[in-house]
Order: structure tokens, then C-alpha cells, then sequence
């Protein structure tokens, strides 16, 4: 079963085009990760988001997590061919909260 | 370097042989985790650790599985009698609480890449 998952799977847009990719759980998670992983590299954090609510901003991208703390949203605004990697999405428990765990991933491809 | 090291990069390895794949963390980071990652998809959890102490071990997939950290710093994730299924790339990882003890960032090794023939 997975705890965490992601959609679309998949994404190939143009570039300058927004796109939104959703990260969403049954469990309530007490902080929530974004990372970025390019071909051949691990993974690298972009934001930690910790409140029901919250909403982070780095640059063209705006972290969002539900109220709930059940879920949480990555929107990039006018997409760069730069933006191209796997989007993941890492969860910690209440009752555990330095065990993290990964959603599958969005693969997105930005087309120049 | 000041990152996550691990190693063998790469290991090739006939079936029913024993593998070890040893990461160097970052000095003085409290937490480190296993993840096997299939290409194109997220990390799975295998396992972690505070300091010296296995604080979860329910990712392993089976008891041919074993990961230490003896001294809290370098960790060891043995494979015994390796099968085909084992081949993957396995990832390390290790953190500090972050603010407030929530999570911190989980800095990952380059992995070590298993094929087991």
C-alpha cells in the first residue's frame, strides 16, 4: 500500500505553460517535503512545509500544504526547460517524525 | 568531501553471492536512511537509524536484509545470497532535525548501482 501518492505520474508541457502536481495521503503527516531529482543525481530538497495551510514560494514555484495536513500541492508558474525532473514528495509521521518516506514521483518534461 | 559518500558505486554480483554497501554520512548528522529506488520512481524506505540505534526496520524486504551502524556514524546494508529481484540502485541518506524537531533535509549519497546476474 502506498502512503503517499502522486499525480499526474507523468508530465510533458511547453515551456512557459503552468503546470500543478499533488502529492496525497489517508494520514496525516507532520511535515511535509518537496525534492527535485535530476538523471543520475539524488534527490534534492526544494521546501519543508510543517503547518496545515502553509503556503511557500521559491522563485516560480509555490508549496502548498492542505489544512488537513493530509496533503499538498507544487505549482511552477511559465515552466523552464531547467524545471525538467522528477518531482518527489516525502512525508513524516507525528508518531515518527524523522521517518521519511517517498510518494512515487511526477517525471515532468519541459519542452523548449 | 562534505556530502554523503557511498560505495561500491557500482557492484556486480552473480546470484546467491553476499554484498555489502557501505555509506559515509555527513559528520555529525544524527539520522541516516536506506532507500532502494527503481528507475523513474520515488525512493522505497528499507530502514534508519538515530546515532547508533535501528529505529525502523519494517522497509527490509526480507531477512536476507541487514543494515548497522555500529558506532553512529558509517553504516553497513548487507545483502546475503543474492537474488536477480535485488538488483536496484540502493541510496543513503542522512539528516539533522530540522526546526522545532521537525524533519530536516535529507542529504543522499550518488547510490551504489546492485546487478546481481
Amino acid at each position: 500500500t502506498q502512503l503517499l501518492e502522486q499525480s499526474p505520474q507523468f508530465l510533458s508541457i511547453q515551456e512557459g505553460e503552468n503546470l500543478t502536481v499533488y502529492c496525497n495521503s489517508s494520514s496525516v503527516f507532520s511535515s511535509l517535503q518537496w525534492y527535485r531529482q535530476e538523471p543520475g543525481e539524488g534527490p534534492v530538497l526544494l521546501v519543508t512545509v510543517v503547518t496545515g495551510g502553509e503556503v511557500k514560494k521559491l522563485k516560480r514555484l509555490t508549496f502548498q500544504f492542505g489544512d488537513a495536513r493530509k496533503d499538498s500541492s507544487l505549482h511552477i508558474t511559465a515552466a523552464q526547460p531547467g524545471d525538467t525532473g522528477l518531482y518527489l514528495c516525502a512525508g513524516a509521521r507525528k508518531t515518527s517524525y524523522d521517518k521519511v518516506i517517498f510518494g512515487p514521483g511526477t517525471s515532468l518534461s519541459v519542452i523548449p | 568531501g562534505a556530502g554523503v559518500s557511498q560505495s561500491p558505486r557500482y557492484k556486480v554480483t552473480k546470484r546467491g553471492q553476499d554484498v555489502a554497501l557501505r555509506c559515509d554520512p555527513i559528520s555529525g548528522h544524527v539520522s541516516l536512511y536506506w532507500y532502494r529506488q527503481a528507475l523513474g520512481q520515488g525512493p522505497e524506505f528499507l530502514t534508519y537509524f538515530n546515532y547508533e540505534a535501528q529505529q525502523d526496520k519494517s522497509g527490509l524486504p526480507n531477512d536476507r536484509f541487514s543494515a548497522e551502524r555500529p558506532e553512529g556514524s558509517i553504516s553497513t546494508l548487507t545483502i546475503q545470497r543474492t537474488e536477480q529481484r535485488d538488483s536496484a540502485m540502493y541510496r543513503c541518506a542522512s539528516s539533522s532535525p530540522g526546526l522545532a524537531g521537525f524533519t530536516g533535509e535529507l542529504f543522499f549519497g550518488e547510490g551504489s548501482r546492485l546487478t546481481v546476474l
